[in-house]
């Protein structure tokens, strides 16, 4: 079965600091991949996707992920960070044999310091 | 298009009372799924339906929870009867021929129950 981990409940960053947040998956065949955000009190919006085009895949608001095969990872990142960024983030997989359900990782809290 | 969307935001009920919660797709939209979010458990999918059909359940925690999606712009989840356990942030969302064929799933902005 599928499943995501999401290496950090909490990540910090200073305004203008790259953003970094860690998505390792596993998948007994070829995944779809997501990364969602979701602001307080919101629902979550999807940011980028990876389905098997380019390996680095390019969302809104400036941010990007690539895809390793050889890592099973796909981390998110921003190479500078804004104060407006900070929300939750979740890591998502689905696997293409059942395209249709998505499973999330725990997500992670990304505060942004002035 | 103004997007999915769930009523009421906001639910506060006592426990053993019927609590429905209700979702409204975007037109269009073929797949509509419910999560269920708690800081415990996370994002979980309950239920999802494809052309109004339920094709998993198996998320459902319980009898207590029923989902029904009657025509292709309605679809309601149904607690009875309801426990303080339940209470949580509850999401709809849809998509087109699942998650791939489109930008993923859209979300609605949930509604948060709270069982007292």
């Amino acid at each position: 079965a599928q499943s995501v981990t999401q290496l950090g409940s909490h990540v910090s960053v200073s305004e203008g600091a790259l953003v970094l947040l860690r998505c390792n998956y596993s998948s007994s065949v070829p995944p779809y991949l997501f990364w969602y955000v979701q602001y307080p009190n919101q629902g979550l919006q999807l940011l980028l996707k990876y389905t098997s085009a380019a390996t680095l895949v390019k969302g809104i608001n400036g941010f990007e992920a690539e895809f390793k095969k050889s890592e099973t990872s796909f981390h998110l990142t921003k190479p500078s960070a804004h104060m407006s960024d900070a929300a939750e983030y979740f890591c998502a997989v689905s696997e293409r044999s059942s395209a249709s359900k998505i499973i999330f990782g725990s997500g992670t809290r990304l505060s942004i310091r002035p | 298009d103004a997007g999915v969307i769930q009523s009421p935001r906001h639910e506060v009920t006592e426990m053993g009372q019927e609590v429905t919660l209700r979702c409204k797709p975007i037109s269009g939209h073929d797949y509509l799924f419910w999560y269920r979010q708690t800081m415990m458990r996370g994002l979980e999918l309950l239920i999802y339906f494809n052309n109004n059909v339920p094709i998993d359940d198996s998320g459902m925690p319980e009898d207590r929870f029923s989902a029904k999606m009657p025509n292709a712009s309605f679809s309601t989840l149904k607690i009875q009867p309801s426990e303080p356990r339940d209470s949580a942030v509850y999401f709809c969302a849809s998509s087109i021929g699942g998650s791939y064929q489109s930008y993923g799933y859209t979300f609605g902005s949930g509604t948060r129950l709270t069982v007292v």
